[in-house]
């Protein structure tokens, strides 16, 4: 869901562990969604993304799994580093119509503070 | 090298003042996206623009205004009607294919605006 003046969840995993975030999307329509990485201070940075004709991608390190029967998003981190601490946000492609156009509006999830312990 | 950027890093308002933020892309996007970001929260979408000279209001565009007459600049005015304007501002760019074939958007690394 998106954030609303809501605080995020924490996650602490020990370095070497493998780590599970989670994200629940609201629209059924949705038929894009990306997970970003978002350090200290900076902009987020694009990790992965999947389409909503695919139920799982793999990258380096990270899983993204779509479950669109109950609009569920998760991203694995295998062997978490603390080079992996930062905050982590879920997107979904919304699409909509004005005027006859169809377009994506790109909406963000709460996000989640994934925190390394070496 | 090709990407988005903003500028400046960090802004200080005097409450009452209009300020405008820079979001400047050569990525030859044609999506562009202001969020607001305050400490230990989430992104809130604040205006959006799919193609040049259309813009559409987010979820908190009460105090804000943009405008998009170039493809590769959508800047951001914070208005003296924005009641508690100190927060982190992220642009954001994406490619628009007018079909469910969009790709990611890029962030710049955002202005930190504080009013005093």
């Amino acid at each position: 869901g998106e954030s609303v003046g809501l605080h995020l969840p924490t996650l602490s995993v020990q370095e070497g562990d493998n780590s599970i975030i989670n994200c629940a999307y609201s629209n059924s329509a949705s038929d894009y969604f990306i997970w970003y990485k978002q350090e200290s201070g900076k902009g987020p940075q694009f990790i992965i993304d999947i389409r909503s004709n695919m139920d799982k991608r793999q990258g380096q390190r990270v899983t993204v799994l779509l479950n669109k029967t109950v609009k569920h998003l998760s991203l694995q981190i295998a062997a978490t580093q603390p080079g992996d601490s930062a905050v982590y946000f879920c997107a979904e492609n919304i699409l909509a119509n004005a005027g006859g156009t169809s377009y994506g509006k790109l909406t963000f999830g709460q996000g989640t503070i994934l925190t390394v312990h070496p | 090298d090709g990407g988005i950027t903003q500028s400046p890093k960090y802004l200080f308002r005097k409450e009452g003042q209009n300020v405008t933020l820079s979001c400047e892309q050569n990525l030859n996007h044609d999506a562009m996206y202001w969020y607001r970001q305050d400490p230990g929260q989430g992104l809130r979408l604040i205006y959006y623009s799919q193609i040049v000279n259309d813009f559409q209001k987010g979820d908190i565009a009460e105090g804000y205004s943009v405008s998009r007459e170039k493809k590769e600049s959508f800047p951001l005015t914070v208005t003296s009607a924005q009641k508690n304007p100190t927060a982190f501002y992220l642009c954001a760019s994406s490619f628009y294919w007018g079909t469910p074939l969009n790709t990611e958007a890029f962030f710049g690394q955002g202005t930190r605006l504080t009013v005093v």
